[in-house]
């Protein structure tokens, strides 16, 4: 079964427009992290930002920030005031802390954003 | 200062070739974990070192593919006898310590084509 499950295999955002992209998640741990990754036409995966599961608060980084909803098992990712150099694929990953004690991630299917000028 | 560098960042393969792809993390980060990436999808976890140590394995594919991280720096993974199936891109990445950190940093990856 899928872990992660991104359900926009692409998305289009007008540019300076805010956007979210969508992921879902499923573990039976307590302690579990979520992150997002950018990885642009040149290869290389870009740290987005970071939620841990116990986090109260959801986590911005500058124009990203995560709308974590516990329940829901929802981490969607919100980009705002979009810019041409946003257009990448984007990745939702998870690490479940009850299973290993170091960073064994797991990573969703990816959604790529396009912004239009 | 560096990131995790990765060479080469193409190869092309005949089948049946073996292949060995390069990883330098950055310098003195503990872990190192090996990803396959297929076209269109999500990173896959093949591997994972600690030190020189590899703590986990679960993700290799077959008995074709081997990782060695001898002396806890320079990481190489190596695939024989190549197959189609192989074709992917093949990404590393290293964190400071053998723990939880709140990000890994990838390397460029090496694109594997096999003919």
């Amino acid at each position: 079964a899928q872990k992660i499950t991104q359900t926009q295999p692409g998305m289009f955002v007008q540019e300076k427009e805010a956007v979210t992209l969508d992921c879902t998640y499923d573990t039976s741990d307590q302690s579990y992290g979520l992150f997002w990754y950018k990885q642009p036409s040149s290869g290389e995966m870009i740290f987005l930002i970071y939620q841990g599961s116990y986090d109260e608060q959801n986590a911005t980084e500058g124009r990203y920030s995560l709308n974590f909803q516990k329940a829901r098992k929802s981490a969607n990712l919100v980009i705002s005031a979009s810019q041409l150099g946003d257009s990448a694929m984007y990745f939702c990953a998870m690490r479940e802390e009850g299973r290993t004690s170091y960073d064994k991630v797991i990573f969703g299917p990816g959604t790529s954003l396009s912004v239009i000028p | 200062g560096a990131g995790v560098s990765q060479s080469p960042r193409y190869k092309v393969a005949k089948r049946g070739q073996d292949v060995a792809l390069r990883c330098d993390p950055i310098s003195g980060h503990v872990s190192l974990f090996w990803y396959q990436q297929a076209l269109g999808q999500g990173p896959e976890f093949l591997t994972y070192f600690q030190n020189e140590a590899q703590l986990d394995k679960s993700g290799l594919p077959s008995d074709r593919f081997f990782a060695e991280r001898p002396e806890g720096s320079v990481s190489t993974l190596k695939i024989q006898r190549t197959q189609q199936e192989d074709s992917a891109v093949y990404l590393c990445a290293s964190s400071p310590d053998g723990e939880w950190a709140d990000t890994q940093y990838f390397g460029p990856g090496t694109r594997l084509t096999v003919l």
